[in-house]
């Protein structure tokens, strides 16, 4: 079953608001990473926090994590257009020697 | 650094061929990992290497399915033989070791016929 889920399924906003994007999982982690996928590319790393780290920011990227909840979320702030692309969470589980298992993802339309 | 790079970027087959996709990690890592995309399943990890010895393939969704790493900088994915239901974009992602952040090469958008 897949570690972690995302919610919502897809997003849309307007430029200059918030986004908001949650994920939950099953099972004790090491870490969970943030990553996001352009349309028909690769995914590209956003952010990771540690299992015993609560908050974590970069640009207007903040990542929360509450391992009481087994659950994160990802918040962008000032959305633009450019922000359009779909977010997935990966959990690097206890234990099994650094495989991420990443999520369904959500979708994310940011209107100018 | 030319990030991961994957070949070809686009596979068009018929059923029952050999499939081969071939995948060069960003030099000094030692862990790569191969995944699959599609719409119903979405990201699933196929198998992973450390040090180019393959750690987990659970992944792998059958005997058809076949990957090698002879060495630290190449590593190929063979699908023999191919089936509709193999149609998907397969990434190829290394990554310096431990429990590090991937980097995802552009993906081989494959289509069985």
């Amino acid at each position: 079953s897949q570690q972690g889920e995302e919610d919502p399924q897809a997003l849309s906003i307007q430029e200059g608001e918030n986004a908001t994007m949650n994920c939950s999982y099953k099972t004790s982690i090491n870490n969970l990473q943030w990553y996001r996928q352009n349309s028909g590319r690769g995914l590209v790393h956003l952010i990771l926090i540690r299992s015993n780290e609560r908050e974590k920011h970069s640009g207007r990227l903040r990542v929360t994590l509450d391992t009481s909840k087994k659950s994160s979320s990802l918040l962008i702030t000032a959305s633009r257009a450019a922000d359009t692309a779909s977010y997935f969470c990966a959990t690097d589980r206890a234990g099994q020697g650094g495989k991420l298992i990443f999520g369904q993802g959500t979708e994310l339309s940011v209107k100018p | 650094d030319a990030g991961v790079i994957q070949s070809p970027r686009h596979e068009v087959t018929e059923m029952g061929q050999e499939v081969t996709l071939r995948c060069k990690p960003i030099s000094g890592h030692n862990s790569l990992f191969w995944y699959r995309q599609t719409m119903m399943r979405g990201l699933e990890l196929l198998i992973y290497f450390n040090n180019n010895v393959p750690i987990d393939d659970s992944g792998m969704p059958e005997d058809r399915f076949s990957a090698k790493m002879p060495n630290a900088s190449f590593s190929t994915l063979k699908i023999q033989p191919s089936e509709p239901r193999d149609s998907a974009v397969y990434f190829c992602a290394s990554g310096a070791g431990g429990r590090d952040e991937q980097f995802f090469g552009p993906g081989t958008r494959l289509t069985v016929l």
